[in-house]
């Protein structure tokens, strides 16, 4: 199956520094490109949909200021969480749309620390 | 946005025994999807079903599509140690991005 990755898997800093996570499809090119949230106990929440050469849609609630999405490439995207408060501290993961059959792959998602 | 509810929330079981997770909706679902995670793991895609009254099996696994397309189940017979995780049921949205919207899991734990 398509393989999706993200870097880092861990991150821990510190309250008020800027944190960048990728997403990475291996094997296709994804237009579109999902960021998720998921506290610990709780479910995935959707945050945006990135979108290769546009700006993200972001879900209602999340600031967009906050959560710095860009989708460079057809094979890259980018979430910064900046200005990172303890209360950001999540599991981050992204999914990628493959165009041609239309599914979703998960990536191993990245855990945020922030202290 | 209106989050679908699945039943129970945490499910402790002797390994062997059965397990049933309910997925539930107010509004009709385009499809129905269900993932697991392990703890610690990303969503893991096991299946979709898309029409009413849908039937699949997966081994160990059936999927059930309710007939008014607002539920769903999914149970495991004679579960394993190895099915320990969160499962999920989730709607893709039709249309547009096609968003996926998860349920609220069931956690599975499954005592040797």
């Amino acid at each position: 199956g398509a393989v999706v990755s993200q870097h880092p898997s861990r991150v821990i800093c510190k309250s008020g520094t800027s944190v960048k996570i990728e997403c990475r499809s291996l094997d296709f090119q994804a237009t579109t490109m999902f960021w998720y949230r998921q506290f610990p106990k709780q479910s995935l929440m959707l945050m945006a949909t990135s979108n290769e050469g546009s700006k993200a849609t972001y879900e209602q609630g999340v600031e967009k200021d906050k959560f710095l999405i860009n989708h460079a490439s057809l094979t890259l995207s980018t979430l910064t969480v900046t200005s990172a408060h303890p209360e950001d501290s999540s599991f981050y993961i992204c999914s990628a749309r493959d165009p041609k059959s239309y599914e979703q792959y998960f990536g191993p998602g990245t855990r945020l620390t922030v202290t | 946005g209106q989050q679908v509810m699945q039943i129970p929330q945490y499910q402790h079981v002797q390994e062997g025994e059965d397990f049933t997770t309910y997925c539930n909706s107010s509004t009709t679902l385009s499809n129905i999807q269900w993932y697991k995670q392990r703890p610690g793991g990303h969503p893991v895609f096991l299946i979709q079903l898309v029409k009413s009254g849908e039937v699949k099996k997966q081994k160990r696994l059936t999927f059930q599509f309710g007939e008014a397309k607002k539920n769903s189940s999914l149970h495991i017979t004679a579960t394993q140690t190895t099915d320990v995780g969160t499962y999920f049921c989730a709607e893709k949205r039709s249309g547009g991005y096609q968003k996926v919207t998860f349920g609220t899991g069931t956690k599975l734990q499954v005592i040797p």
